[in-house]
């Protein structure tokens, strides 16, 4: 069964840090992995992730994947209010098109 | 693009009833998932479908959930007869083939 475990499951830090949430997985037949984010609606679609070693960047949001150790780290950078969210890591795999969620990360960023 | 729709927003219904939740994905997405959220088991893959096919419902708890997907643009999830363990969150998500998923609003639902 395919399996996706993030930490901590939640984080409060002072607006301007800098906050590393991880994920690790275990998944048949790895497709991509794929990071959200959440406020109090929908997920909103940050990055996929398909190849090791090879980071991504959006803003200050920045993400790797480690394919050899399963697992890949969410970066976010001079932290802001905004930033508050529930943050989710999810992998595709397995011969199925759906994803395997982890349970998030909830991060509270205090001014 | 209006990204997926899903209705109603929330719903609150009394044990027993028959529950409906309604999504329309974004054209030209040719997959179609339905999500379950509660805080205690986080997102859950239902059931999804491709080309309007179910492609796979093991996620789906029990008999009293049923999919449908009578056409590209619409697809239903039904609960009957609904029960409080139900209440939840109820995503609907379309994609195309290797690209991301976009998530619907959501359906919260309250069995009481």
């Amino acid at each position: 069964e395919d399996k996706v475990v993030q930490s901590p499951l939640s984080l409060v830090v002072h607006e301007g840090d800098t906050v590393t949430l991880n994920c690790s997985y275990e998944v048949t037949n790895f497709r991509s992995l794929l990071w959200y984010k959440q406020e109090k609606k929908a997920p909103t679609f940050l990055f996929m992730l398909t190849s090791s070693g090879i980071e991504k960047k959006s803003g200050r949001l920045s993400s790797i994947l480690d394919k050899k150790e399963l697992f890949s780290i969410l970066n976010i950078t001079a932290t802001q209010t905004g930033d508050s969210a529930i943050y989710l890591c999810a992998v595709s795999g397995g011969g199925a098109d759906g994803l395997t969620f982890g349970k998030g990360t909830h991060l509270i960023i205090q001014p | 693009d209006a990204g997926v729709i899903q209705s109603p927003r929330h719903e609150v219904t009394e044990m027993g009833q028959e529950v409906t939740l309604r999504c329309k994905p974004i054209s030209g997405h040719n997959s179609l998932f339905w999500y379950r959220q509660t805080m205690m088991r986080g997102l859950e893959l239902l059931i999804y479908f491709n080309n309007n096919v179910p492609i796979d419902d093991s996620g789906m708890p029990e008999d009293r959930f049923s999919a449908k997907m009578p056409n590209a643009s619409f697809s239903t999830l039904k609960i009957q007869p609904s029960e409080p363990r139900d209440s939840a969150v109820y995503f609907c998500a379309s994609s195309r083939r290797d690209t991301g998923y976009t998530f619907g609003s959501g359906t919260r639902l309250t069995v009481v």
